[in-house]
């Protein structure tokens, strides 16, 4: 059974820095891309970005563009979200999910809050 | 960006009885490998979401087949031909063809 288990969420001031994890088990971690989608009740579900098997490929939403850096270790089965200069509007639930066929399998999501 | 446009956004539906729910794209959803990059997503209350349909028309393994995404283009469907209890929640389409991916703005299926 496919499992992707967030952690690492937690309220951080803003301008400050959060890094999320995610941890895969029951499937070949090193054969998919990965993705983060983020959500919110006001602007619903957001692509933040992906990350190929080898990390040679990372893509970003413009949204997060230099500040967000996706990371993996394929020993660990692990997948991370480093995110920097966050922002108000950065306030979501973060998901890990499986990149096949864009999107197949998601996690139960990691709360994060930027406030003051 | 793509724009995806669901409608209705509030589906109230009878137990036992069909629903639909539409899903616009902004930009032909066709890629130019012959494959269309539309996912339908389930999200049921207190839950991540779970994918019910991708490439349109291509049912996931476990999910009912009382669940069927079907479309073309910019226009794409799914339907529910007898709804049941455990259906509740919101629903998403989301493509993939044009980069960024994208996401309706959910539709929410509730019983009467």
């Amino acid at each position: 059974e496919v499992q992707l288990v967030e952690s690492g969420g937690g309220l951080v001031q803003p301008g400050g820095s959060l890094k999320l994890s995610c941890a895969a088990s029951g499937f070949t971690f090193s054969d998919f891309w990965m993705s983060w989608v983020r959500q919110t009740p006001g602007k619903g579900l957001e692509w933040v970005g992906n990350i190929n098997q080898d990390e040679s490929r990372r893509d970003y939403a413009n949204s997060v563009k230099g500040r967000f850096t996706i990371s993996r270790d394929n020993a660990e089965h692990s997948l991370y979200l480093q995110m920097n200069s966050l922002r108000v509007e950065d306030t979501a639930v973060y998901y890990c999910a499986r990149d096949q066929d864009y999107i197949d399998y998601w996690g139960q999501g990691t709360l994060v809050t930027v406030s003051s | 960006d793509v724009v995806m446009t669901q409608f209705p956004l509030s589906l109230p539906v009878t137990l036992g009885r069909p629903a639909s729910i539409s899903c616009r794209s902004s930009q032909s959803l066709l890629y130019s490998d012959g494959n269309t990059y539309l996912n339908w997503f389930q999200q049921r209350p207190g839950q991540s979401p779970r994918r019910l349909i991708y490439r349109a028309s291509n049912r996931d393994s476990g999910v009912p087949d009382r669940f069927t995404g079907s479309g073309s283009g910019t226009d794409f469907t799914l339907k529910i031909s007898r709804v049941e209890a455990e259906d509740v929640g919101v629903y998403y389409c989301m493509q993939g063809t044009h980069w960024p991916r994208t996401f309706g703005q959910g539709t929410k299926l509730e019983i009467e």
